[in-house]
């Protein structure tokens, strides 16, 4: 069945350092994928976007990759920031006939160490 | 401008009872969702509105569970004789009709005794 998931349950990195964090998918039909940074106690924040159309998009320190041959996406934080520590989630939005629902994967915890 | 708002923050109830969980759209946003996150889990879809209107409703758990929403604006999630796997956050998104992206509120933290 269709599934989003993440290959890294939690990554610790140095402040400064990039981080990297990953996320594969099985529908080969889902065209539009988004990260979302959960701090504790908090919802989901919207990261950044990307569309099968697109295999990169850039944002704030923010890199989306998108590899649609191997079904992956990964997320790129440049210059890591204690600011940055959270659950990252990506998400595959079904579109708009599903009313655009979103299927997350299971996370990934970002420790940023000073 | 305001974001999405829930309350209440945290309910704490006891097993059997009924629970009811309010959710405050962003203004002008016409599509509300729902979603469930269950301790060390990831989020679950729940459902969601088109203006009042729930197309689908097959991400609800169980017939315990229902939503409304009237006047195209706030949506109450409703659940009923509680049990102890309910306890969970609760989460509620909304967007703009015709654009994807969802905002998300900060949750109702749900635990059943």
């Amino acid at each position: 069945g269709e599934s989003v998931g993440l290959h890294l349950p939690t990554l610790s990195v140095q402040e400064g350092d990039n981080s990297i964090i990953n996320c594969a998918y099985s529908n080969s039909a889902s065209d539009y994928f988004i990260w979302y940074k959960q701090e504790s106690g908090k919802g989901p924040q919207f990261i950044i976007d990307i569309r099968s159309n697109m295999d990169k998009r850039q944002g704030q320190r923010v890199t989306v990759l998108l590899n649609k041959t191997v079904k992956h996406l990964s997320l790129q934080i440049a210059a890591t920031q204690p600011g940055d520590s959270a659950v990252y989630f990506c998400a595959e939005n079904r579109g708009r006939n599903a009313g655009n629902m979103l299927t997350f994967g299971g996370g990934t915890r970002l420790m940023v160490k000073p | 401008g305001a974001g999405v708002s829930q309350s209440p923050s945290n309910k704490v109830t006891e097993k059997g009872k009924d629970v009811e969980l309010r959710c405050d759209p962003i203004s002008g946003h016409t599509a509300l969702y729902w979603y469930r996150q269950s301790l060390g889990q990831g989020l679950e879809f729940l459902i969601y509105f088109q203006g009042n209107s729930a197309p689908d409703k097959s991400g609800l758990p169980s017939d315990r569970f229902s939503a409304e929403r009237t006047g195209g604006s706030v949506s109450t999630l409703t659940i009923q004789r509680t049990q102890q796997e309910d306890s969970a956050v609760y989460l509620c998104a909304s967007s703009l009709f015709g654009t994807d992206t969802q905002y998300f509120g900060p949750g109702t933290r749900l635990t059943v005794l």
